[in-house]
């Protein structure tokens, strides 16, 4: 079954730093990807997505992410962090349930983002 | 264009009831999803509903249940109320729920069991 593994529940880096997100994913076939954010009580805020027209997906608020097939990886990067990218972030793949032959996403444990001033 | 709204936005119930919670997806979007979100088991995945249809049901009891109308609103419905209910439910919507289209999420109703 296509699942993603997010390495890290939480991560901290400083004003300015890089932000490095690790998500892994198991899929027999070319998945589509996602990268969402949440901030605190509200809902998820889609910032990417992979879709195989390119590996490399640039996002809003200065994020990116890199499908790399050989690692079966989709790392969301972001070159310099504000203290606003202070928040949870969710990798997912969009998954076939074969017996209803629709889609549903399946998401990630979450990554929360702490950035220090 | 409006966004997906959830209502209401906070709920507090005590065990053994029910509660019944809205989504009004975005205009022209057919695919409404519904999400459970707990610190312990993360985002789970409940049902999809596409043109009044259940089209998809992820692994819940039967308490939970819900319904689309023809004007694509959802609602869904928890019988019975347990503690463990408690969670953060999200609706997303999107124009055919297929595998590249993109989903919405609206902000979230917050259910407390006591």
């Amino acid at each position: 079954a296509q699942s993603v593994t997010q390495l890290g529940s939480h991560v901290s880096v400083s004003e300015g730093a890089l932000v490095l997100l690790r998500c892994n994913y198991s899929s027999s076939v070319p998945p589509y990807l996602f990268w969402y954010v949440q901030y605190p009580n509200q809902g998820l805020q889609l910032l990417l997505k992979y879709t195989s027209a390119a590996t490399l997906v640039k996002g809003i608020n200065g994020f990116e992410a890199e499908f790399k097939k050989s690692e079966t990886s989709f790392h969301l990067t972001k070159p310099s962090a504000h203290m606003s990218d202070a928040a949870e972030y969710f990798c997912a793949v969009r998954v076939l349930r074969t017996g209803a032959g629709s889609y549903q996403l399946t998401f990630g444990k979450g990554t929360k983002l702490s950035v220090i001033p | 264009k409006a966004g997906v709204t959830q209502t209401p936005r906070y709920l507090i119930k005590t065990r053994g009831q029910q509660v019944t919670l809205s989504c009004s997806p975005i205009s022209g979007h057919r695919s409404v999803s519904w999400y459970q979100q707990t610190p312990g088991q993360g985002l789970q995945f409940l049902f999809e509903y596409f043109s009044e249809t259940q089209r998809n049901k992820g692994n819940f009891p039967g308490r939970f249940s819900g319904r689309q109308f023809s004007n694509s609103r959802s609602e869904m419905n928890v019988s019975t109320l347990e503690l463990g209910d408690s969670a953060l439910y999200l609706c997303a919507s999107s124009l055919d729920g297929g595998e590249n289209t993109e989903a919405f999420f609206g902000q979230g109703t917050r259910l407390t069991v006591v």
